[in-house]
């Protein structure tokens, strides 16, 4: 079946940093990928999303590139801000299933 | 446009009592998704509605249940409550686009005492 699996946090790093979280996924067929983002006390917001092979999503200095040889959608960001602190979700949607399949989630903490 | 709505925003209730959740989806979005984030845990499935039906449940005891009204807002039901239903309830709205994305309402904190 479909599956995401996701780098384990939590991930803390200085601000101003690279960022890398790793994603990779497990599904038939051409899914949609998505990167979620959940800030403390809040809901989940859309990040960025890829739909097809090669496709890149970016929003607010965040990329991810749809790479179908490697099955993965790693999120990456230049230089992080001490905002950018929050819970980091991959997830996938394929056109047969129904449903969105997410990652467990990765903590990411910025030091000033 | 107005986002994913739900109410209430805190819910405190006792073993045994029965809890409500209310969500409205964006204006024109059909399906309505529950999810349960426990603490320090992901995202679990709960449940999906589209067009008033429910399509798809995640592992999750019967005594979980929900509905989807004409509206397409909809409702969830945690009924003989336990303390391990203390989490994150969030709902979310998509279109009726297969692989569309999914769009969050900020949850609803429940506490079993």
């Amino acid at each position: 079946g479909n599956s995401v699996t996701q780098m384990e946090g939590p991930v803390t790093l200085s601000e101003e940093a690279f960022l890398t979280i790793n994603c990779t996924y497990t599904a038939t067929g051409y899914p949609s990928l998505f990167w979620y983002v959940q800030y403390p006390g809040e809901g989940l917001q859309l990040l960025l999303k890829a739909t097809k092979a090669d496709d890149k999503g970016s929003n607010k200095g965040f990329e991810a590139t749809y790479r179908k040889e490697t099955t993965s959608f790693h999120l990456e960001k230049g230089s992080v801000q001490v905002s950018d602190s929050a819970v980091y979700f991959c997830a996938l949607s394929s056109y047969s299933a129904s449903k969105i399949i997410f990652g467990s989630g990765t903590r990411l903490s910025i030091r000033p | 446009e107005a986002g994913v709505t739900q109410s209430p925003t805190h819910l405190i209730k006792t073993r045994g009592q029965q809890a409500t959740l209310r969500c409205s989806p964006i204006s024109g979005h059909t399906s309505v998704y529950w999810y349960q984030q426990a603490l320090g845990l992901g995202l679990q499935f709960l449940l999906w509605y589209d067009e008033g039906e429910e399509r798809n449940r995640g592992n999750f005891p019967p005594r979980f249940s929900g509905r989807q009204f004409p509206n397409y807002s909809s409702e969830l039901n945690v009924n003989a409550l336990e303390l391990e239903d203390s989490a994150l309830y969030l709902c979310a709205s998509s279109s009726r686009d297969r692989g569309a994305e999914q769009y969050f309402g900020p949850g609803t904190r429940l506490t079993v005492t």
